[in-house]
């Protein structure tokens, strides 16, 4: 089955600069990465996303880019804000597979 | 409010009780998934309904747990003789069509067992 691997669990920057999260997948047939922001008690939120025919997407401050070869996507977000502070998932999934596979999440904190 | 709705939104339960969640999907997504998530983890699959047929369960899920979409709509997660273990938040999500792979998650259902 699929496996996804996300890095770092926690990372801490300072209000303006910018964050990126990176993830790994092990199953080639996978062609739909979805990033989700979770904040303290609340539901999984769907941010972006991307398809597999594409190599990036960008949506105002975040962006997503996609090495399909290399099995790694990765989640960017600049000019943060404190705003942008909660726990971000990214999954995989897609073709035969209606499922989502998460990785473990990281814990973004932006210090104003 | 439009979006994924579940109840209860909170259920402490003592061990070896049976418990049963509701989730009610957005209007017209025909596939309904439920997924668990514990704490510092992301959620994980448990199972998907495709309108009213169960398509997919987790090999995880243990046979005390059962899941049900009678009408294409709606959908009960019940967990029989429950343990310690099934603590958790228990979500829901649902995904629009056939081509469509965005899931939109419910508040989710976070059990207690004592």
């Amino acid at each position: 089955g699929e496996n996804v691997e996300q890095h770092p669990s926690t990372l801490s920057v300072q209000e303006g600069d910018s964050a990126v999260i990176k993830c790994t997948y092990s199953d080639s047939a996978s062609n739909y990465f979805p990033w989700y922001k979770q904040e303290l008690g609340k539901r999984p939120q769907l941010i972006i996303d991307i398809r597999s025919n594409v190599g990036e997407k960008k949506d105002q401050r975040i962006a997503v880019t996609l090495n399909k070869t290399a099995k790694h996507f990765s989640l960017h977000i600049t000019e943060t804000q404190p705003e942008d502070s909660a726990v971000y998932f990214c999954a995989a999934g897609g073709g035969s597979n209606y499922k989502l596979t998460f990785g473990k999440g990281t814990l973004l904190t932006v210090n104003p | 409010d439009t979006g994924v709705s579940q109840d209860p939104r909170h259920k402490i339960t003592k061990r070896g009780q049976n418990v049963t969640f509701r989730c009610d999907p957005i209007s017209e997504h025909n596939r309904l998934y439920w997924y668990r998530q514990t704490l510092g983890q992301g959620p994980e699959f448990l199972t998907y309904f495709q309108n009213e047929a169960q398509l997919e369960k987790s090999r995880l899920l243990s046979d005390r747990f059962s899941a049900e979409r009678p009408k294409g709509s709606f959908s009960t997660l019940e967990i029989q003789r429950t343990e310690q273990g099934d603590s958790a938040m228990y979500l829901c999500a649902s995904s629009p069509g056939v081509l469509s792979y965005e899931q939109y998650f419910g508040p989710g259902t976070r059990l207690t067992v004592t």
